[in-house]
């Protein structure tokens, strides 16, 4: 299977820092990729990990650990505008183009 | 351009109606999905078609209809719909049809079905 599981809600301040975790099922593991939702619109994508270690992307980072079967999204600096979910997907190993998707975190920013 | 175009924005149906939801992109992109997303919950796959040939059907109802008239055009058609269809429904794109390519999202055709 490739269950996937992320917090539901997250709650943080402006100007803080926030890590979003999510957990998979390792097999048939090939890729971890971070997406960002605003509410009514499409989901951009934010990060992709496929090897264990910290990816930066300006404010934004995402980690991942293979083994454990364990990826963070981390926001630092945090704005308003980041309010929105953030889901967390699987690419599946051998089904082309297919990705499993958690459940998503709704994070709250604020003032 | 990396930008992944919708039409209609807003669709209200009956459920004897014919309907067509369109999805464009110029990327180059080889491969399209079709994905379902109901409120607060993540996006659900429906189709993938890589290099306008239908690779994925997640035993989708027949009453959805999926069609690629070329490798820029994707087309879902609808018929017969139940108010449970009502959703949002997205459009996306990448390079290949795998797993390693991120996807890019169009901004959707919300649904409703009378």
């Amino acid at each position: 299977g490739q269950n996937i599981d992320q917090p539901t809600e997250m709650t943080a301040t402006e100007g803080a820092i926030v890590q979003i975790n999510c957990t998979y099922q390792t097999s048939g593991f090939n890729g971890l990729f971070w997406y960002q939702q605003h509410a009514g619109e499409a989901p951009t994508f934010l990060s992709y990990n496929v090897l264990d270690g910290l990816e930066e992307k300006g404010r934004f980072s995402s980690f991942l650990s293979r083994s454990k079967g364990y990826s963070y999204l981390l926001l630092k600096e945090l704005q308003m505008k980041d309010s929105a979910s953030y889901l967390c997907a699987n690419g599946v190993y051998n089904q082309g183009g297919k990705l499993i998707f958690g459940q998503g975190t709704e994070l709250s920013v604020k003032p | 351009d990396t930008e992944v175009t919708q039409t209609p924005k807003h669709l209200v149906m009956g459920m004897t109606n014919k309907k067509s939801l369109k999805c464009e992109q110029h990327m180059g992109h080889r491969a399209m999905y079709w994905y379902k997303q109901k409120a607060k919950k993540p996006p659900e796959l429906m189709f993938v078609y890589s290099y306008e040939k239908l690779s994925i059907n997640e035993s989708v109802p027949s009453r959805f209809s999926p069609e690629c008239p070329n490798s820029s055009l994707l087309n879902l058609h609808l018929h017969a719909l139940q108010p449970e269809d009502s959703a949002l429904y997205l459009c996306a794109s990448s390079q290949e049809r795998r797993e390693t390519y991120e996807q890019y999202f169009g901004p959707g055709t919300r649904l409703t079905v009378t």
